[in-house]
């Protein structure tokens, strides 16, 4: 099982350019969940999804969107990239929102907004 | 709303030394407790869990985490460091109620002298 996946693993975009970061999964979560991480800030959730087809706000939703069209799957959209969406962003799956449900990360996605 | 304190940002310790790392958090109850590994460059790797029972709880690697409800505190231990423990170390919480997310700590880097 390759877990979760992230593309690309870099990118560097002008200000006001369009992207979309890929995550997949190989096993067969439910919920998927998409985090940024600054410096001295930990991780923050952007936007989550606790199955096919339904996602939900995280934290720090502005500027982004995501979609789940496919359970092993989850999108996210920057629209217009901004210097602030500068960050490395990180793709978590986890089977269950149970009790003490362990989400696995993804290695991330390092974007450079100019 | 959750919340979690890592104190220390840097923390230098020598190889064979032994290594704390401290947490806290802010919650109305007891929530479930996390401590996750970043080694440089990868994601996010699960070293342990609480959710109930013994205080005091093993997770890989050799650490383990003690949990003190009086001190609203959670921190991660391990007696003697070996060089690869050199990462970055995250402190998280997830409330028990329904739809709570993990909330991440700011993180702690830890370097390792030889």
């Amino acid at each position: 099982n390759a877990g979760v996946t992230q593309t690309p693993k870099f990118r560097v975009l002008k200000t006001g350019q369009s992207m979309t970061l890929l995550c997949a999964q190989d096993m067969n979560h439910e919920y998927m969940y998409w985090y940024r991480q600054d410096p001295g800030m930990g991780l923050r959730l952007i936007h989550y999804s606790v199955g096919e087809g339904t996602t939900a706000k995280g934290e720090v939703p502005d500027g982004y969107n995501v979609s789940r069209l496919k359970k092993q799957n989850f999108l996210l959209g920057l629209e217009s990239a901004a210097p602030s969406q500068t960050s490395v962003y990180f793709c978590a799956s986890s089977g269950e929102d149970r009790e003490v449900e362990t989400q696995y990360f993804g290695p991330g996605t390092r974007l450079l907004v100019l | 709303a959750q919340s979690v304190t890592q104190p220390d940002i840097h923390i230098t310790v020598s190889e064979g030394a032994s290594l704390e790392l401290r947490c806290n958090y802010s919650y109305g109850a007891t929530p479930y407790l996390f401590w996750y590994v970043q080694s440089p460059g990868q994601g996010l790797q699960l070293l342990l869990k609480y959710f109930s029972g013994d205080t005091l709880v093993q997770g890989i690697k050799g650490f383990e985490a003690e949990f003190k409800r009086s001190q609203s505190s959670f921190n991660l231990r391990k007696p003697s460091v070996h060089w690869s423990d050199a990462a970055e170390y995250f402190c998280a919480v997830k409330g028990w109620a329904a739809g709570n997310k993990l909330t991440f700590g700011g993180g702690t880097r830890v370097l390792v002298k030889p």
